[in-house]
């Protein structure tokens, strides 16, 4: 099925840095959503954005929807060990009342100390 | 508790057989979601429901699998003569209304042997 492109698969970095990721689809979505799921437990939504263009943050994370509505990156702040889980990207369709999401593979961050 | 429920939280059956697994929503929830997770994948979407209707079934994989919801609450997905590569989590979501933010539960992984 379809899935968004989320890359690299893996991310490694030092405690109090800064880390980005992105997002893309070969479709427009209306919603797009960043998830993080830790071992053993189903993914927690992060941030929702609604409006191409948006800009939201929540707390040291930060996310835009971008212009084409194809694409969306996470921007996490001053990282810290608790941060560590894999990172989804999700999307809602532009069409209809279909309610669906569709998920990146995912990021797994890792965080030294 | 407050938060989605899934069980079995595993189950492991022989080929051939049968499996039905249960989901139980947020109370009040509207909608109820159901998702599978393969090993370093993102959730793909399988059916979803509004209320005991189920709208959208078109992520199921073929007619061995079925969902229903008879009373808009609880949830059971079918699988019947499982094979191998139905290996997976099963992940269940509820959201108060369609396109509202949905809540996952923890999974059941399936191991079909």
């Amino acid at each position: 099925g379809q899935q968004l492109n989320q890359s690299p698969q893996s991310m490694f970095i030092q405690e109090g840095e800064d880390v980005s990721m992105n997002c893309t689809s070969s479709s427009i979505f209306n919603t797009w959503l960043w998830y993080k799921q830790d071992p053993g437990e189903g993914p927690v939504l992060l941030i929702a954005l609604y409006k191409a263009g948006e800009l939201t943050s929540n707390g040291r994370l930060t996310a835009q929807f971008g212009i084409t509505r194809k694409d969306s990156f996470l921007n996490i702040s001053a990282s810290i060990p608790s941060d560590v889980g894999i990172y989804f990207c999700a999307g809602r369709s532009a069409t209809g009342a279909n309610s669906k999401l569709t998920f990146g593979k995912g990021i797994t961050l890792s965080v030294r100390p | 508790g407050a938060g989605v429920s899934q069980s079995p939280r595993y189950k492991v059956t022989k080929r051939g057989q049968d499996v039905a697994l249960r989901c139980d929503p947020i109370s009040g929830h509207v909608s109820l979601y159901w998702y599978r997770q393969a090993l370093g994948q993102g959730p793909e979407f399988l059916t979803y429901f509004n209320y005991e209707a189920q709208q959208d079934k078109s992520g199921l994989p073929n007619d061995r699998f079925s969902a229903e919801r008879p009373e808009g609450s609880i949830s059971t997905l079918t699988i019947q003569r499982t094979e191998q590569r139905d290996s997976a989590m099963y992940r269940c979501a509820s959201s108060f209304t369609a396109r509202e933010t949905q809540y996952f539960g923890p999974g059941t992984r399936l191991l079909v042997l």
